[in-house]
């Protein structure tokens, strides 16, 4: 079935640092989306992408639609204690019109440095 | 802004005991879906719901598993006979048509 490989798992940050993760697949999807989850919540959408190619913004965060279809980067700038959480990168395919499902990459932990 | 909402938030059952979990979506939305998440683990698609009847479905939605709207707002997800392996949180989603979906808080589903 098809896969996402999202990197890194997890990475440390200090305040004000950039942060980038990315999610790559051998599938071509129409849509891609970032999430992000904090504990014990639901996955709350932070960017849709929608064409190939596409980059767009949501205040410090950035997302790119590769030109292949098959891969987008999320890019935090200046970050802040509170983008603490796990991302998750989301693709869907849709047939004919109909809405696919979601498959889902496995996350990228952020955590605050000691 | 209107969200999606989930019932219970935490549900304890006992192995081979049935449970429903409620949704209500995002009362414009056509698409439903549920997703689970096993902890510490990726969320994973269980089924997609349009039109009044499944639209697709993973392996993980096997006979024990059902899915219901019973009336105009409400979306269901049955297990019928809960097994260990079902303790995971379970998140319900909407969208509209080709756009991107909003999840629930989700319900923590524990079996004892």
């Amino acid at each position: 079935g098809q896969q996402l490989n999202q990197s890194p798992q997890s990475m440390f940050i200090q305040e004000g640092e950039d942060v980038s993760m990315n999610c790559t697949s051998s599938s071509i999807f129409n849509t891609w989306l970032w999430y992000k989850q904090d504990p014990g919540e639901g996955p709350v959408l932070l960017i849709a992408l929608y064409k190939a190619g596409e980059l767009t913004s949501n205040g410090r965060l950035t997302a790119q639609f590769g030109i292949t279809r098959k891969d987008s980067f999320l890019n935090i700038s200046a970050s802040i204690p509170s983008d603490v959480g796990i991302y998750f990168c989301a693709g869907q395919v849709n047939y004919g019109g109909s809405q696919g499902n979601l498959i889902f990459g496995k996350g990228t932990k952020l955590s605050v440095k000691p | 802004e209107p969200e999606v909402t989930q019932t219970p938030s935490h549900q304890v059952t006992q192995m081979g005991q049935e449970v429903i979990l409620r949704c209500v979506p995002i009362s414009n939305h056509l698409y439903f879906y549920w997703y689970r998440q096993i902890l510490g683990q990726k969320v994973e698609f269980l089924v997609s719901f349009y039109n009044n009847e499944i639209s697709e479905k993973s392996e993980i939605f096997d006979d024990q598993f059902s899915v219901e709207r019973p009336d105009g707002s409400n979306f269901t997800l049955k297990i019928r006979s809960t097994k260990l392996e079902d303790s995971a949180m379970y998140f319900c989603a909407s969208s509209r048509e080709n756009t991107e979906a909003f999840f629930g808080q989700g319900t923590r589903l524990t079996v004892v």
